[in-house]
């Protein structure tokens, strides 16, 4: 089974407008850490936000925030207020606190465009 | 901090040539990642180091070796490239004391090869 998963290969949002980024993981750990990072063509991995399964409230940092739904095992990243430098790859990871050598698994990815 | 870096930036090998994917982290990280990344798709865990003279498969380890002789650096090598391991690399490290759900990954650069 795929601990992440991100099912919209590619997205559009107009500048300036909110756009949610879905996704979901499996695990049964009660213990574990979701990331959201930005690839942009450069290639670079960037990280952006951090949830811990114990935070009680959603992760946020700047113009992203991350909803956590716990029980629906749902990590979705919101980008608040769009720019164009938004438009990048963003994959979603998780990483499991019983797991050797802190692993992380990563979504396939979603292609996130702004259009202006 | 340089952070993570990796060489080369770029590479082309011919079908059964070898090669070393150099890594090296400034940030005195215990643990350290080497990720592969096909067109279109997420990052794969080749292997991993939770420190010095410590190393562990990923998921995709076949046609890869790596060592771990220092914190700093983390070597991946490649014996008879294949066309199949046309793609681009990443490592990675994260906080010393790891293997909490908290422990951020950071990358580098990347490096894309090309198997001919």
């Amino acid at each position: 089974a795929q601990k992440i998963t991100q099912t919209q290969p590619g997205m559009f949002v107009q500048e300036k407008e909110a756009v949610t980024l879905d996704c979901t993981y499996d695990t049964s750990d009660q213990s574990y850490g979701l990331f959201w990072y930005k690839q942009p063509s450069s290639g670079e991995m960037i990280f952006l936000i951090y949830q811990g399964s114990y935070d009680e409230q959603n992760a946020t940092e700047g113009r992203y925030s991350l909803n956590f739904q716990k029980a629906r095992k749902s990590a979705n990243l919101v980008i608040s207020a769009s720019q164009l430098g938004d438009s990048a790859m963003y994959f979603c990871a998780m990483t499991e606190a019983l797991t050797t050598g802190n692993q992380f698994y990563f979504g396939t990815g979603t292609s996130l465009t702004v259009i202006p | 901090n340089a952070g993570v870096t990796q060489t080369p930036k770029f590479r082309i090998l011919k079908i059964g040539q070898s090669m070393t994917l150099q890594c090296t982290q400034d940030m005195n990280h215990n643990y350290m990642y080497w990720y592969r990344q096909d067109p279109g798709m997420g990052l794969k865990l080749i292997y991993y180091s939770v420190g010095a003279g410590i190393t562990d498969k990923g998921e995709v380890p076949n046609g890869y070796n790596v060592s771990r002789s220092t914190t700093e650096d983390f070597p991946l090598r490649l014996e008879l490239a294949a066309p199949s391991q046309t793609s681009v690399y990443f490592c990675a490290s994260s906080h010393p004391g790891g293997g909490h759900p908290t422990d951020t990954q950071y990358f580098g650069p990347g490096t894309r090869l090309t198997v001919l």
